[in-house]
């Protein structure tokens, strides 16, 4: 089975530049998709095929992908930008995978 | 853009069945697949199943903990998909969503850009 991998928990100053990362074998092969999730709220993409915003998602949300590691960055961080953030790919044995979670703390 | 609602969470016995509804609306929903994820008490998400549409191949595909008791189905004419939930277990205690479910190809991909905000499942005696 296909396995993703993040840092359980991010820390960030307001107003600096957080980096949460999704590590998978050869996960630059595949398209990544990332949610936001507020505590109690349903998640919300805000990436998708990799660096893909939909719209309404700030151009602060960025994304990247290569190799082992794919990356979601937040430029000028905002206390609103206090969540977990989740990544997902497709696996065709394991289909629908997303990562453990990350929480971003803002400081 | 489109809105979800979830419905039929409860509490349920275990062993037991229980129907959960996504109705749909301001998209066209046959054009679409649809994803239920659940997410337990302070743990991650965690993908259930999907139904595709029937215009790419209407296909369902589960997650290993739910195949041979979860069946996922639509209603297209009615814009609602369904997750029925059979022999039930205490670790399906959750909140499920549903959610408007994307797919491509090259490489192939699916996911998800509208959610609903939800519904409780709980699993105990």
């Amino acid at each position: 089975s296909y396995e993703l991998s993040q840092p359980l928990s991010v820390s960030v100053a307001l107003g600096q530049t957080a980096t949460i990362t999704c590590g998978g074998n050869n996960i630059g092969s595949k398209n990544v998709h990332w949610y936001q999730q507020k505590p109690g709220q349903a998640p919300v993409l805000v990436i998708y095929k990799d660096t893909y915003r939909p719209s309404g998602i700030p151009e602060r949300f960025s994304g990247s992908n290569s190799g082992n590691t794919a990356t979601l960055t937040i430029s000028r961080a905002q206390a609103g930008d206090d969540a977990d953030f989740y990544c997902q790919v497709w696996d065709s044995s394991t289909y629908v995978v997303f990562g453990g979670g990350t929480k971003l703390t803002v400081l | 853009e489109g809105q979800l609602v979830e419905s039929g969470g409860g509490l349920v016995q275990p062993g037991r069945s229980l129907r959960l509804s996504c109705t749909t609306a301001g998209f066209t929903f046959g054009d679409f697949g649809m994803s239920w994820f659940r997410q337990a008490p302070g743990k991650g998400l965690e993908w259930v199943g999907l139904i595709r549409s029937k215009v790419y191949d209407g296909a369902t595909k589960y997650a290993a903990s739910v195949k041979g008791r979860f069946i996922i189905s639509r209603d297209d004419s009615k814009s609602i998909a369904y997750l029925q939930m059979d022999s039930l277990k205490t670790e399906d205690t959750a909140v499920y969503y549903c959610a408007r479910d994307r797919l491509g190809l090259n490489p192939f991909y699916h996911y998800m850009d509208v959610w609903g905000k939800g519904t409780m499942v709980t699993v105990s005696s």
